[in-house]
């Protein structure tokens, strides 16, 4: 049973065009959003992150926009650039301490130059 | 200064030999971790350990054996490996809820 879902399975992006990854959940004790990105052979890295009580955070190029309501978070990746080919991750965890980080299936990016 | 180092990055091994991943993070967190991921990138969580004490000991069969140490250090031992052990074995520290820190991984080949 996946409590985080991610689409799509990968995505091909030109370069300085938008990406979007969507993310679905359904356990509402979820109270910390955040996207990790993993390059090839290096383990995952925290790229941003989102609470449910605001419903969007930018940093820099990346968006996170979050929809409580609807249980959903998406990640935005403007003016894509090579540098970001990456597999992206969304994860969800409960507030309580020692609660487990449970990840989405993963997105391959691929931003053609 | 590598803050979260596993060794080794490499394991090649026959089935039913015994290996075992040694990770260590010089952050000062309290919480460590093993994931595992298989060949479809997805990150699957398997131990989770509070100050050398097991918190989280999701459904993985008893053949990996978790030691912690001390708060530093975070063993990984599995038994009588099989073919379906093969899959890039990650630890990680936690700074907060969701904020991990993960090493390089470690690539097991069972053959």
């Amino acid at each position: 049973q996946q409590q985080v879902k991610q689409s799509p399975q990968s995505l091909i992006v030109q370069k300085g065009g938008i990406s979007i990854i969507n993310c679905a959940y359904e356990n509402t004790a979820f109270d910390y959003f955040p996207w990790y990105q993993q390059f090839p052979g290096k383990g995952p890295a925290l790229l941003i992150a989102i609470r449910p009580d605001v419903s969007e955070k930018k940093e820099g190029r990346f968006t996170i926009s979050f929809n409580k309501s609807a249980k959903q978070f998406s990640l935005h990746i403007m003016d894509s650039q090579p540098g970001d080919s990456a597999t992206y991750f969304c994860a969800a965890t409960p507030k309580a301490a020692g609660n487990k980080l449970t990840f989405g299936g993963g997105t391959r990016v691929l931003v053609k130059p | 200064d590598t803050a979260v180092s596993q060794t080794p990055k490499y394991l090649v091994t026959q089935m039913g030999n015994d290996k075992s991943i040694k990770c260590e993070q010089n952050l000062g967190h309290d919480t460590m971790y093993w994931y595992k991921q298989d060949s479809k990138k997805f990150l699957k969580i398997m131990f989770s350990y509070n100050n050398k004490e097991l918190i989280i000991n999701e459904t993985v069969p008893n053949r990996f054996s978790p030691k912690s140490p001390d708060k530093a250090h975070l063993n990984l031992h599995i038994n009588s490996l099989e073919l379906g052990d093969s899959a890039v074995y990650f630890c990680a520290s936690r700074r907060t809820a969701g904020e991990l820190f993960f090493g390089e991984g470690s690539r097991l080949t069972v053959l």
